[in-house]
């Protein structure tokens, strides 16, 4: 039972490159969203999608896209690194977005912007 | 602006040492609250969901609470395995089914 799938796992990049952080889900979730965790702060929103199609901005948006052609996958593409974007990146599902049903978080990609 | 404050940040125990990590918040309704747990090196593992002041789950030596303003995640008796770090989020009104607005966590260390 795979759940929440993110690769990779870790990722060292000089600033200006770019790179797309993969996430599948096998749950057949509606609902999948792109977290960044920083020492002090919660988890934040980045971006999320409620269907294959169907993406919306969250509240850090800057620097990152998103597209989700399939119900399993949501990659989340960063379009030139900066620093600022060194930190923990977690993707979640859930069932639906019209509930308050639990999301499922993979284990995070360990990003670092040198 | 819907907020989310979790304390203390860090709490060390002993094993068998009660306690009880606090999570106050400020949103314009509730929709759910949720308490996490997360492991170094993993994501956040979903624990409980509460819905409305009063309410009251629990599994195993936690136990998680609701007020209007606050929740409160009890710890009884605590093992090392209960060593982890904390998180609770809330799903707003305002901000709909979408957005989980998350605490900073609350660092726990349970020692034998």
């Amino acid at each position: 039972n795979a759940g929440v799938t993110q690769t990779p796992k870790f990722q060292v990049l000089k600033t200006g490159q770019s790179m797309t952080l993969q996430c599948a889900q096998d749950m057949n979730h509606e609902y999948m969203s792109w977290y960044r965790q920083d020492p002090g702060m919660g988890l934040r929103l980045i971006h999320y999608s409620v269907g294959a199609g169907i993406t919306d901005q969250g509240e850090v948006p800057n620097g990152y896209n998103v597209s989700r052609s399939t119900t399993e996958d949501f990659p989340l593409r960063l379009l030139s690194a900066a620093p600022s974007q060194t930190s923990v990146y977690f993707c979640a599902s859930s069932y639906s977005f019209q509930s308050n049903q639990p999301q499922h978080f993979g284990d995070g990609t360990r990003l670092s912007i040198l | 602006e819907d907020q989310v404050t979790q304390s203390p940040e860090a709490l060390r125990l002993q094993e068998g040492e009660s306690s009880s990590l606090n999570c106050s918040y400020t949103v314009s309704g509730l929709r759910g609250l949720f308490w996490y747990r997360q492991d170094p090196g993993k994501g956040p593992e979903f624990l409980f969901t509460l819905y409305s002041a009063g309410e009251e789950k629990e599994k195993e030596r936690l136990k998680a609470t609701l007020t209007k303003k606050e929740s409160f995640l009890h710890i009884t008796a605590p093992k090392p395995e209960d060593s982890a770090t904390y998180l609770c989020a809330v799903q707003s009104v305002s901000g709909g089914y979408n957005k989980l607005i998350f605490g900073a966590g609350t660092r726990l260390a349970v020692h034998p």
